[in-house]
């Protein structure tokens, strides 16, 4: 079965830093993988996915994501956070055992803070 | 709109009461995704809708739970006899085939509370 883990539920970080939230996932075959954020009393917003091709995906807000297959991970990282980054990232993929369906199976989520 | 719309985007209700809950996806997406957000349980599938196909409904956790879709357009999300456990953020997706590749678009959600 699909699954992912997100092992922090919560990350701190100052304005300026680096940031990770990292994330890792147990598939069968190739993994297709996601990182949405969703703010206070919003729905997700997607931020990147990894299909195939370069295991360093470039998304919205200057987010990026590495995928490491040897690792099972696709952890998330931005270079210079911002307080704006403050919000509950999620990790998920895409479920294969269900035919077509392209349901997602999301991770419990983290909570990043990012302070001035 | 450009995005997925739900509406309402708060409901209180009474135990034992129905309600439903609606979903507009984004024009010319065929696949349409419900999810539920709780505390206890988090993210979770509940429905999938493409096309004329038969939905997939194995996300559904009782036969309180169905949904409706209309063509490629809106859904509702039908709860029945509600308990407090469905206390939750019932949150809908589209996407434009449904395929494993595409992308999920999220609405802002309804918040369920059952007293």
């Amino acid at each position: 079965a699909q699954s992912v883990a997100q092992p922090e539920d919560q990350v701190n970080v100052a304005e300026g830093n680096p940031l990770t939230v990292k994330c890792t996932y147990s598939v069968s075959g190739n993994p297709y993988l996601f990182w949405y954020v969703q703010y206070p009393n919003r729905g997700l917003q997607f931020l990147l996915k990894y299909i195939t091709g370069d295991n360093l995906v470039k998304g919205s807000y200057g987010f990026e994501a590495e995928f490491n297959k040897s690792q099972t991970s696709f952890h998330l990282k931005k270079p210079s956070a911002l307080v704006s980054d403050s919000a509950l990232y999620f990790c998920a993929v895409r479920d294969r055992g269900s035919g077509n369906t392209g349901k997602l199976i999301f991770g419990q989520g983290t909570t990043l803070q990012v302070k001035p | 709109g450009a995005g997925v719309s739900q509406s309402p985007s708060n409901k209180v209700t009474e135990k034992g009461k129905d309600v439903e809950l609606r979903c507009d996806p984004i024009s010319g997406h065929t696949a349409l995704y419900w999810y539920r957000q709780s505390l206890g349980q988090g993210l979770e599938f509940l429905i999938y809708f493409q096309g004329n196909s038969a939905p997939d409904k194995s996300g559904l956790p009782s036969d309180r739970f169905s949904a409706e879709r209309t063509g490629e357009s809106v859904s509702t999300l039908t709860i029945q006899r509600t308990q407090q456990e469905d206390s939750a953020v019932y949150l809908c997706a589209s996407s434009f085939e449904g395929g494993r590749r595409d992308t999920q678009y999220f609405g802002p959600g309804t918040r369920l509370t059952v007293l």
